[in-house]
């Protein structure tokens, strides 16, 4: 069965600070997709990264960074010299094929604040 | 990126109606499409997937005659709650999967509150 575990419920940190968000998840598959989306007050969505489950190669773009360990089952996001703007609720999010079809399943969130 | 919409954006209705949310994508086909549910300060959860064509399957916990999922075309999905009352206020998300790319893209979400 799927799972994903963001242990982290909030985070508060001041600008200009380095801020990692956790993510663990449980499959049975060798073949799954790893995401992030940022969800700002406004509601919607904001996707930020996918990953393959063949691909451990991490990944940075601009102050975002990813290290995906496949031997931790961990998904975790770094996001570097905060700003405000980062404040948001953060989502990790496991993709699959299971038996009644593709699905995506969410973590419960980190909800971040980043004080100026 | 690929577009997903929904309509209406906010809704407010009385306890007791029922209230039809539309999602479409705009610029590709979607074979399978998603709907979410999310309480403030929670998780999305996922309610149902639907395949153009045939019955939605719903999540277990998730009553389908509550939750009327049509998926007609290739581009649009509704979910109409029926009876709804006020426990079903929440935000409800779409989601659509790319035909050909088998990417998965979020509308932008509505807001149900039921009085």
């Amino acid at each position: 069965a799927q799972k994903v575990t963001q242990a982290q419920t909030e985070i508060s940190v001041v600008e200009k600070e380095d801020v990692t968000l956790d993510c663990v998840y449980e499959t049975r598959d060798t073949t799954y997709y790893l995401f992030w989306y940022k969800q700002p007050p406004s509601g919607e969505l904001v996707f930020l990264i996918r990953r393959n489950s063949f691909d451990e190669q991490n990944e940075i773009s601009g102050r975002y960074s990813w290290n995906f360990q496949k031997s931790t089952s961990s998904f975790n996001f770094t996001i570097t010299a905060s700003q405000v703007v980062d404040s948001a609720v953060y989502f990790c999010a496991l993709s699959e094929e299971s038996t009644g079809g593709f699905k995506t399943i969410f973590g419960a969130g980190t909800r971040l604040f980043v004080k100026a | 990126g690929a577009v997903v919409s929904q309509h209406p954006s906010r809704v407010i209705c009385k306890s007791g109606t029922s209230v039809k949310i539309e999602c479409r994508s705009l610029d590709f086909q979607a074979t399978t499409m998603f709907w979410y549910r999310q309480f403030p300060k929670k998780s999305l959860m996922l309610m149902a997937t639907s395949n153009e064509g045939s019955k939605a399957t719903y999540e277990q916990g998730v009553e389908k005659d509550k939750f009327l999922i049509n998926h007609a075309s290739l581009t649009l999905s509704t979910l109409t709650v029926t009876s709804a009352h006020p426990e079903d206020s929440s935000f409800y998300i779409c989601s659509a999967r790319d035909r050909i790319a088998h990417e998965q893209f979020f509308g932008p979400g509505t807001r149900l509150t039921v009085l």
